[in-house]
């Protein structure tokens, strides 16, 4: 089974403060991605690579920058963390199909 | 990108099945449907994928008519377990892209005793 692991179930971090939240999978897989999760939103796609060093912007990607340095590791950085970025963050990556990790519960205050 | 309608709610209840469809009346030749299942604090979870006819495993099967313009989800007997959200995405699998990444809202399904 693919594993997808997100570093942190819950954080809380203030206002203004650079946020990291990190993703790694096991499964050697080109493709990884950050969404949000909000309320009466869906998931909506913050930013993807398809390869190490390479990143696409998603539908939201203001606020937001990524890095993936190796291919098992996918972070998102949240340069300076604003109130509106308070959601619920997953990773995901991709063969056929996408596998999740389950979630970051990020506040900021 | 093919765009994706279902329904926002649907009940039913323990032992029946369910059925779920979705519209996208835009979908490509080389799109593929998939569906997934999202619990409360989880990442969504694969359930189902097709490109055309039927397609069934453990949990679902899939019905995608000939002119692929919609699919059903179908879930036989389903428990209290099953309630969820349930997103239909349509999308080419190549090697990069975002092309079958967008999923809506999805379909809360609430099943009772």
């Amino acid at each position: 089974d693919v594993k997808v692991t997100q570093s942190s179930r819950y954080l809380v971090k203030r206002t203004g403060e650079k946020v990291f939240l990190e993703c790694v999978q096991d499964m050697d897989h080109e493709n990884m991605f950050w969404y949000r999760q909000d309320p009466g939103l869906g998931l909506r796609l913050i930013y993807f690579s398809y390869d190490v060093k390479m990143k696409e912007k998603g539908d939201i990607p203001e606020g937001y920058s990524v890095s993936r340095e190796k291919k098992e590791r996918f972070s998102l950085i949240l340069e300076s963390a604003s109130t509106n970025q308070t959601s619920m963050y997953l990773c995901a990556s991709r063969d056929m199909t996408q596998h999740f990790g389950d979630g970051t519960r990020l506040s900021i205050l | 990108l093919a765009k994706t309608t279902q329904p926002i709610s649907m009940d039913s209840y323990e032992g029946q099945e369910v059925n779920i469809t979705c519209s996208h009346n835009n979908i490509a030749t080389n799109d593929y449907i998939t569906w997934y299942q999202q619990f409360p604090s989880q990442g969504p979870r694969f359930i189902i994928q097709g490109y055309k006819t039927k397609v069934t495993n453990e949990v679902a099967s899939l019905f995608i008519p000939a002119d692929r313009k919609s699919s059903t989800l179908s879930l036989p007997r389903v428990s209290l377990s099953d309630t969820a959200v349930y997103y239909c995405l349509v999308g080419f699998y190549s090697g990069g892209g975002a092309d079958g990444l967008t999923f809506g809202k999805g379909t809360h399904l609430i099943i009772q005793p």
